[in-house]
């Protein structure tokens, strides 16, 4: 079975400090890994996402993630932290057995301050 | 070009009431997902559909709970009837369901806010 675990329900940095969100997962099989985002009373937005190839990734407004096979980790980060950055930040896996739909963690709440 | 679409966007109604989601997926997308998120949690998976098909409901409670795609685009969730640990967002995801393709990206709709009092 796969899982996602996001350490820290909360996070809150300045604006323009280091904005850096953790993710790891356990997977038998190199997963699919994605990055979610949800603003308030909206849907899930595609950050970005880790298929295969460079373990670097980059994606909208700025984040990036890294693959880390190793340490089974992608942890999100954004170099320079925005207010309209603050939202809940999901990390999602999966595996392409035939299941499509995507494990996610229980997400992060990300606020910035002014 | 228009987004996942889902309606109502809020709903609240009396614990064993009927309820009804409706959902409309981005153009020619031939997957279609319903997705259970309680408060404080990620989505969880309720059903997966591959044009009418529902290939993957082990985790939709269907004492309660139904859903159909009759003619592979838009789906309708239903709760019948509906308990107060039901209250939740209902998300309904589409993506193009492209064979053997784990890498493709699934579109979320807004959801739907469901209080059962």
């Amino acid at each position: 079975a796969q899982s996602v675990t996001q350490l820290g329900s909360h996070v809150s940095v300045s604006e323009g400090a280091l904005v850096l969100l953790r993710c790891n997962y356990s997977s038998s099989v190199p997963p699919y890994l994605f990055w979610y985002v949800q603003y308030p009373n909206q849907g899930l937005q595609l950050l970005l996402k880790y298929t295969t190839g460079a373990t670097l990734v980059k994606g909208i407004n700025g984040f990036e993630a890294e693959f880390k096979k190793s340490e089974t980790s992608f942890h999100l980060t954004k170099p320079s932290a925005h207010m309209s950055d603050a939202a809940e930040y999901f990390c999602a896996v999966r595996k392409d057995t035939g299941r499509r739909a995507l494990t996610f963690g229980s997400g992060t709440r990300l606020q910035v301050q002014p | 070009e228009a987004g996942v679409v889902q309606s109502p966007r809020y709903k609240i109604i009396e614990k064993k009431q009927p309820v009804a989601f409706w959902c409309n997926p981005i153009s020619g997308h031939n997957t279609l997902y319903w997705y259970l998120q309680n408060l404080g949690q990620g989505p969880e998976l309720l059903i997966r559909y591959e044009n009418e098909e529902a290939v993957d409901d082990s985790q939709l409670p269907k004492d309660r709970f139904s859903a159909e795609r009759l003619k592979g685009v838009d789906s309708t969730l239903k709760i019948q009837p509906a308990e107060l640990g039901d209250s939740a967002v209902y998300l309904c995801a589409s993506s193009l369901g492209l064979q053997g393709t784990g890498e493709e990206t699934q579109y979320f709709g807004p959801g739907t806010r469901l209080l059962v009092l």
